[in-house]
């Protein structure tokens, strides 16, 4: 079975510190990795996706991820944060058998002044 | 283009009712996806459809749950005898294909008195 593992419940960072959410799955095959944000009162919005190919994956708002296979870990960084970044991040994974996400229980990004 | 879209955005009802929550897809999505999403938690699958039929409706937590799709467009979520612990936010998704990239709705809050 697989799973999502986000290491850190809430993290709070100041404006332009670089940040790092941390996301490490387990499965048994090969997986496909996305990191969705959901800012307040709104649905998820995907940032970025890792398919295949490059480990390291660009998305929207300047954010960027990078699969590790060896360490099952698909962080996301950022190298400098704005207050608009605020917002609940979830790692998720499906594998090449289904199409069903499996969500991490979440990351609440909290940026301050 | 218009994206997923779910009806009612809130719904409040008493225990052991019947509710129905609605999802339109975007416009040629032949793939759907219900998911729960409690507080503090990220969401948890609940079925899956490919075109008209179930392709996966191992999240569905009992028989009180069920959802159709009849001409592979608009799906509903049925659920029977609600109980306290059904509240949550409801979130439909639909993606292009299997393993394309999920887009979701705002939700439905569903409260259970």
């Amino acid at each position: 079975a697989q799973s999502v593992t986000q290491l850190d419940s809430q993290v709070p960072v100041f404006e332009e510190a670089p940040v790092e959410l941390r996301c490490n799955y387990s499965s048994s095959v090969s997986v496909y990795l996305f990191w969705y944000v959901q800012y307040p009162n709104q649905g998820l919005q995907l940032l970025l996706k890792y398919l295949s190919g490059s480990t390291l994956v660009k998305g929207i708002n300047g954010f960027e991820a990078e699969f590790n296979k060896s360490q099952t870990s698909f962080h996301l960084r950022k190298p400098s944060v704005h207050i608009s970044d605020t917002a609940e991040y979830f790692c998720a994974v499906t594998n090449n058998q289904g199409g069903k996400l499996i969500f991490g229980q979440g990351t609440e990004l909290s940026v301050k002044p | 283009g218009a994206g997923v879209s779910q009806t009612p955005s809130n719904k409040v009802t008493e225990k052991g009712k019947y509710v129905e929550l609605r999802c339109d897809p975007i416009s040629g999505h032949t793939a759907l996806y219900w998911y729960r999403q409690s507080l503090g938690q990220g969401p948890e699958f609940l079925i899956y459809f490919q075109g008209t039929g179930a392709a996966d409706d191992s999240g569905l937590p009992n028989d009180r749950f069920f959802a159709v799709r009849p001409e592979g467009s608009v799906s509903t979520l049925k659920i029977q005898r609600t109980e306290r612990g059904d509240s949550a936010v409801y979130l439909c998704a639909s993606s292009a294909g299997f393993a394309d990239t999920q887009y979701f709705g705002p939700g439905t809050r569903l409260t259970v008195l």
